[in-house]
């Protein structure tokens, strides 16, 4: 079955420290694999996906993520970090190439971000 | 790009009453549709994929007689929450895998209160 781990639930960071954000999935294949932040009351902005080819995909907001295959892992980074990104991020899995299939999402991790 | 829209944003009801929550696909047709619950400050939890002229798939655990879910047309999902109780406040979510590729568009959810 599909899962993803998001390690960290609360992370905090100063400003304009650097940031990585864990997620490491269990999938048979290769899915597809999402990143998603969320502001308090707010739905789901999509940072940044990662369907195949160059495993380092570059995002919004100055975020990317590397997919490593060997380590089952999807992680987001951001090289400096701004006070407007304290938010909720979530890692997500998808089927690729099946319609039906819903995303999959990790518990989340809460980014706090530190004058 | 594809774009869900859910409505309403934000919906009050009083305790027993049936709430009904919309989610139309804009710009294309949506053969399958997501329905996400999130409780606060917790991840988005699958409740049930909807399929365009059948019944829906709800996922172990969700009550489908009290998560109505009917899809009847290729751009319109809905899902009623019947005889609401306070314990059924939540962040509700719609989605749509997007036409033509992997990704997968979001409302921008329903706060539903139940008082």
């Amino acid at each position: 079955a599909q899962s993803v781990t998001q390690p960290d639930i609360h992370i905090t960071v100063s400003e304009g420290a650097s940031l990585e954000l864990r997620c490491n999935y269990s999938y048979g294949a290769t899915p597809y694999l999402f990143w998603y932040v969320q502001s308090p009351g707010q739905g789901l902005q999509l940072l940044l996906k990662y369907f195949s080819g160059d495993t380092l995909v570059q995002g919004i907001k100055g975020f990317e993520a590397e997919f490593k295959r060997s380590q089952s892992s999807f992680n987001l980074r951001k090289p400096s970090v701004h006070w407007s990104d304290a938010a909720e991020y979530f890692c997500a899995v998808g089927a690729p190439n099946q319609a039906g299939t819903a995303l999959i999402f990790g518990k989340g991790t809460t980014l706090s971000v530190s004058s | 790009g594809a774009v869900v829209s859910q409505h309403p944003s934000r919906v009050i009801c009083k305790s027993g009453t049936s709430v009904k929550i919309e989610c139309r696909s804009l710009d294309f047709q949506a053969t399958t549709m997501f329905w996400y619950r999130q409780f606060p400050k917790k991840s988005l939890m699958l409740m049930a994929t909807s399929n365009e002229g059948s019944k829906a798939t709800y996922e172990q655990g969700v009550e489908k007689d009290k998560f109505l879910i009917n899809h009847a047309s290729l751009t319109l999902s809905t899902l009623t929450v019947t005889s609401a109780h306070p314990e059924d406040s939540s962040f509700y979510i719609c989605s749509a895998k997007e036409p033509g590729g992997g990704g997968y568009t979001f409302g921008s959810g329903t706060r539903l209160t139940v008082v």
